[in-house]
């Protein structure tokens, strides 16, 4: 099985402008989540979408969407950005309570 | 926050087990423990998990105490290619927060050879 996909790997954006990042889960996987790392702040959940809508939130501004489709892709979305807002954006994938698996990681950089 | 506690670093000689402790004395019934690592950046990646029983599969061995207060997760042959930072997580199951995984610091481990 092919394992969680996240594109773009790397992107670069200036302040002010909008970034949309996607995730592809594991097939079959219906949960997905994001997370954000940061050198400060560590791993931090974003949201979680299961069947189209959101399950969890964590505690991010409103600045931060996400949605996903019917065929459990998910995409989130970053308005506004701040210089702060660089990181490495995660998406987890998981099938009902079965782990959640990882993928590689979007790395942004807001200038 | 975290519901783990995780020493900041450790160091392992190659060849040598590691031995990453975790503690988590607030658990409750229906948490389990789970153990991922991050290398350099990467994704996490999932070791393994437990309720209450100690497991082991072809990555790592978890030994989880009678309490359920601490954990201790065995690279049984380290090496360097198990340098990374290790998570230890408590993650409901049978409630809908179980898609929320809170993540502490974890544990810098460093494989010397």
């Amino acid at each position: 099985k092919a394992g969680v996909t996240q594109t773009p790997r790397y992107l670069i954006k200036t302040r002010g402008q909008q970034v949309t990042l996607s995730c592809s889960p594991i097939s079959g996987h219906r949960s997905v989540s994001w997370y954000q790392q940061t050198p400060g702040q560590g791993l931090q959940f974003l949201f979680e979408y299961f069947s189209e809508t959101q399950r969890n939130k964590g505690n991010f501004p409103g600045r931060f969407s996400g949605r996903q489709f019917s065929n459990s892709r998910s995409e989130m979305n970053v308005s506004t950005l701040e210089l702060g807002d660089s990181a490495l954006y995660l998406c987890a994938s998981q099938a009902g309570e079965e782990t959640q698996y990882f993928g590689p990681g979007t790395r942004l950089l807001v200038l | 926050d975290a519901k783990t506690t995780q020493p900041t670093s450790m160091d392992c000689a190659e060849g040598r087990a590691a031995n990453l402790p975790c503690n988590h004395s607030t658990i409750s019934g229906n948490e389990y423990v789970y153990w991922y690592r991050q290398i350099h950046s990467q994704g996490p990646q999932y070791i393994i998990h437990g309720l209450k029983n100690n497991e082991t599969n072809e990555m790592a061995s978890l030994i989880i105490t009678e309490d359920r207060k601490s954990s201790t997760l065995i690279l049984p042959h380290a090496t360097l290619r198990d340098t990374a930072v290790y998570y230890c997580i408590v993650r409901p199951h049978g409630s809908s927060n179980t898609g929320k995984l809170i993540f502490g610091q974890g544990t810098t481990l460093q494989v010397k050879p």
